[in-house]
């Protein structure tokens, strides 16, 4: 079965750059899209379409691609950006989405 | 305000069975392609499985750990979404999301509810 790959973890003080990557042999052809979810609550989308932001999400946040990797991208982390990220994509049909296993962002 | 409520988690035994609920509102619920999500207790995120519309056929997919002991259904005139479990497993146990893609496309999940937990054990 497909699957995306990210890091578990990631770390980085307060202000600075946060890059979480996740891996996947169908992502050239099938969008990606990112979640924020912090403990007790549901996730939050945070990235579509690979680089959209929705309306209300900081712009602080955005997403990028290349080949089979995407990459979200947290510019000038704050404490309360501290959460488990994850990202979310398709098989290279379309039909069966998979998230990947999560990253945990850790504000030093 | 666009709202989905799940209900119906509960304790199951191994084997037997369970229907949720999502209740939706706030939006045109016949024209969502809705989904479920689920997550084990300190686990990730794992897509369950997706009704389409009626107008779009209202087909349904499943992952495959689900497949052919889930279903998923709608009853657009009550805007409600279900999923029926049967044949559980402990590894089904999990807190159930429904999720729709409202505002940026059918794959961009932006509204979810609240989850409900299932305890599938002896």
């Amino acid at each position: 079965s497909y699957e995306l790959t990210q890091p578990p973890s990631v770390s980085v003080s307060p202000g600075q750059t946060a890059r979480i990557t996740c891996s996947g042999d169908a992502l050239p052809k099938q969008y990606a899209y990112w979640y924020q979810q912090k403990p007790g609550q549901a996730p939050v989308l945070v990235i579509y379409k690979d680089s959209e932001r929705p309306s209300g999400i900081p712009e602080r946040f955005s997403g990028s691609s290349s080949g089979t990797t995407v990459t979200l991208t947290i510019s000038g982390v704050q404490a309360e950006d501290e959460a488990d990220y994850y990202c979310q994509s398709a098989d290279s049909s379309g039909t069966y989405k998979v998230f990947g296993g999560g990253t945990k962002l850790t504000v030093l | 305000e666009v709202q989905l409520v799940e209900s119906g988690g509960g304790l199951v035994k191994p084997g037997g069975s369970l229907r949720l609920s999502c209740a939706a509102s706030g939006f045109t619920f016949s024209n969502a392609w809705m989904n479920w999500v689920r997550q084990a207790p300190g686990k990730g995120l794992e897509w369950v499985g997706r009704i389409k519309s009626k107008t779009d056929g209202g087909t349904t997919d499943y992952a495959a750990p689900v497949k052919g002991r889930f279903t998923i259904s709608r009853d657009d005139s009550k805007n409600t979404l279900y999923l029926q479990m049967n044949s559980l497993k402990t590894e089904d146990t999990a807190v159930y999301y429904c999720t729709t893609g409202l505002n940026f496309g059918d794959d961009a999940f932006d509204i979810w509810g609240q989850g409900t937990m299932v305890t599938v054990s002896s």
